[in-house]
């Protein structure tokens, strides 16, 4: 079973749309959960962290489900340059597994 | 926020040259820098585990004669390709941990695109 499991979409939607993108994670001592954004022929940015207690950034929401071993990510009001992919990375002790990313596209 | 620079950005040579590439922490200092790979539309793939004053730890399927990984200081990696083929070509991502401890995010370096020909 692999660490990390993301539906790669791709997720195409309107702008102003409300989309969410889950994760799920194998390793139950997991304890940092990161989400990244990657433009096309660029590097990973990171989006935000995700609490325990879920975290909230604008318009983007990322949440903690430990019991099902699941992490999600919110974006509300999408706009046209949210565009990109999206990668969950979970880190348990001292290593990063990256999911494979969703694929979103907004739509004018 | 931290910044990872790396360096070059774009490389195109000739098959059987080395090249080097850099990754340095601008603003703080990194004990762990990580390459990474990635083939056009598919995910980052780890290729090893840079920890200052030691041996790179490579994943398996990794050649470290053929990636050699040097961590010499806590604010600088780097990575050789060495003799590379047409089929390193590849985008080739650094990133660094800032310190130690739990809860911590990895920040990239802005890739180097490699071109063998």
């Amino acid at each position: 079973r692999k660490e990390v499991e993301q539906d790669p979409g791709p997720f195409n939607v309107p702008e102003g749309a409300t989309v969410a993108f889950n994760c799920t994670y194998s390793n139950s001592a997991s304890q940092s959960f990161f989400w990244y954004r990657q433009d096309c022929r660029k590097e990973p940015k990171l989006l935000m962290s995700v609490y325990s207690s879920g975290n909230e950034d604008g318009r983007f929401t990322a949440q903690l489900n430990r019991a099902s071993q699941y992490i999600s990510l919110l974006i509300r009001d999408s706009k046209l340059s949210d565009s990109a992919t999206y990668l969950c990375v979970v880190n348990p002790l001292s290593q990063f597994y990256f999911g494979t990313g969703t694929s979103l596209t907004v739509i004018p | 926020g931290a910044v990872v620079s790396q360096h070059p950005s774009r490389v195109i040579c000739k098959s059987g040259t080395s090249v080097k590439i850099e990754c340095r922490s601008l603003d703080f200092q990194a004990t762990t820098m990580f390459w990474y790979r990635q083939f056009p539309k598919q995910s980052l793939m780890l290729m090893a585990t840079s920890n200052e004053g030691s041996k790179a730890t490579y994943e398996q399927g990794v050649e470290k004669d053929k990636f050699l990984i040097n961590h010499a200081s806590l604010t600088l990696s780097t990575l050789t390709v060495t003799s590379a083929h047409p089929e390193d070509s590849s985008f080739y991502i650094c990133s660094a941990l800032a310190r130690r401890g739990r809860g911590q995010p990895q920040h990239f370096g802005d890739g180097t695109r490699l071109s063998i020909l």
